[in-house]
């Protein structure tokens, strides 16, 4: 099955640009979709198919996607970005939804 | 807008057949647009693709659950079911249901519903 790898937490300054990545193998090769879990809270998309922005999402969620990795960044980062993030492919071989791990973002 | 609602017993025996629904309103699980999807999330763990039903009744499940997990969908009702049989104690999770958005083999979830903590014990 397809493995999705985050790194566990990000920490950054309100203000300044948090990044966060999602690993796979040739994942530029396949759409990748972002969520933003805050705590007690059902997930949220904020990036769909690489780069593109569901309606009510502010500009400064970004997506990009090359090679073995994928990218999510948050500039201008707010306290209220404060939350879990995980990246989401379809895996084609099982024909299945897969999660990556999961990165806690903390704003200092 | 459109709103999902999870419902069903927060509380399921172990090798019993925990049973949930999602009632879908502001729109249709008849729409050839959507998937309708099952997700759940152990306490303190990350996110696992259960699986999907289409309104005409065609499913595709992960293949770690496949052989316990049955997905259903009641279109006069405006609602789609999860049953997973011989549940066991790692089946303890919030289950969400979500709108599946895309193509059937590139599908993104929006909107989730608030998710249904369902607990298996004795």
């Amino acid at each position: 099955s397809y493995v999705l790898t985050q790194p566990p937490s990000v920490s950054v300054a309100p203000g300044q640009t948090a990044r966060i990545t999602c690993g796979g193998n040739n994942i530029g090769s396949k759409s990748v979709h972002w969520y933003q879990q805050k705590p007690g809270q059902a997930p949220v998309l904020v990036v769909y198919d690489d780069s593109d922005r569901p309606s009510g999402i502010p500009e400064r969620f970004s997506g990009s996607n090359s090679g073995n990795t994928a990218t999510l960044t948050i500039s201008r980062v707010e306290a209220g970005d404060e939350a879990d993030y995980y990246c989401q492919v379809w895996d084609s071989s099982d024909h299945a939804g897969v999660f990556g791990t999961g990165t806690k973002v903390t704003v200092l | 807008q459109v709103q999902l609602q999870e419902s069903g017993p927060g509380l399921v025996k172990p090798s019993e057949t925990l049973s949930l629904t999602c009632t879908v309103s502001g729109g249709s699980v008849s729409s050839g647009s959507y998937y309708w999807s099952w997700i759940r999330q152990p306490p303190g763990k990350g996110l696992e693709w259960i699986g999907y039903i289409y309104y005409s009744g065609s499913t595709n499940y992960n293949p770690s659950l496949k052989s316990r997990v049955t997905i259903s969908v009641d279109t006069s009702k405006n609602q789609f079911s999860l049953k997973l049989s011989s549940v066991t104690a790692a089946d303890t999770a919030v289950y969400y249901c979500a709108r599946g958005g895309g193509p059937f083999y590139n599908n993104w979830f929006d909107p989730w519903g608030q998710g249904t903590l369902v607990t298996v014990s004795s």
